[in-house]
């Protein structure tokens, strides 16, 4: 089924320890973004990538980097985990940059750092 | 960041029933969406709305945008179980990026 696909779903860290998620899309969207969503304070977006070549930070970047890879790729990275990030983490894809046509999210990754 | 303001924050509710809630915030928005999003899912578009005082429906839903560009309301008629879920307002301030509520979660009881 066409739509973005993240993995893993779940991962436990330890403090320190660094890690990729990945996030691929097959609906041919220029526009990519990476948001956290912790309980009562709804989705917040980490970074995007409006086309593919580029990226920009969001609103809460400290402690993540990010990979375009190609068209079909957006990877998200943690150098050094850190509890803080305990979260759930979701891609998503949009058309154009900026469309009002909203976004097409993954089903997530939880992630835990000990 | 921007801040939107969605309530009420949980509602428990009789199969049948009607349920209403709303997004506020100070800024003004040029596009309003609804989004659902289900247990261990990710949220899924329910309606977009894109100029003040627009009135959208998707079958049970309907959703307005709000005439001063800084609110937006969304309304369930006769609800069911599978409305279960949280439901997130999204504003569009500027052409590239959408500020999320913070989330309704909806508890239907059969």
């Amino acid at each position: 089924n066409a739509g973005v696909t993240q993995t893993p779903k779940f991962q436990v860290l330890k403090t320190g320890q660094s890690m990729t998620l990945q996030c691929a899309q097959d609906m041919n969207h220029n526009s990519m973004y990476w948001y956290r969503q912790d309980p009562g304070m709804g989705l917040r977006l980490i970074y995007y990538s409006a086309s593919e070549g580029t990226t920009d930070k969001g609103e809460v970047p400290n402690g993540y980097n990010v990979s375009r890879l190609n068209k079909r790729e957006f990877s998200l990275r943690l150098e050094s985990a850190a509890p803080s990030q305990t979260s759930v983490y979701f891609c998503a894809s949009s058309g154009t940059f900026g469309t009002s046509y909203g976004y097409t999210f993954g089903s997530g990754t939880r992630l835990t750092v000990v | 960041g921007q801040q939107l303001n969605q309530s009420p924050q949980s509602m428990f509710i009789q199969e049948g029933e009607d349920v209403s809630m709303n997004c506020t915030s100070s800024s003004i928005f040029n596009t309003w969406l609804w989004y659902k999003q289900d247990p261990g899912e990710g949220p899924v578009l329910l309606i977009a709305l894109y100029k003040a005082g627009e009135l959208t429906s998707n079958g049970r839903l309907t959703a307005q945008f709000g005439i001063t560009r800084k609110d937006s309301f969304l309304n369930i008629s006769a609800s069911i179980p599978s409305d279960v879920g949280i439901y997130f307002c999204a504003g569009q301030l500027n052409f590239n990026k959408f500020y999320f509520g913070s989330g309704t979660k909806l508890n239907v009881k059969p």
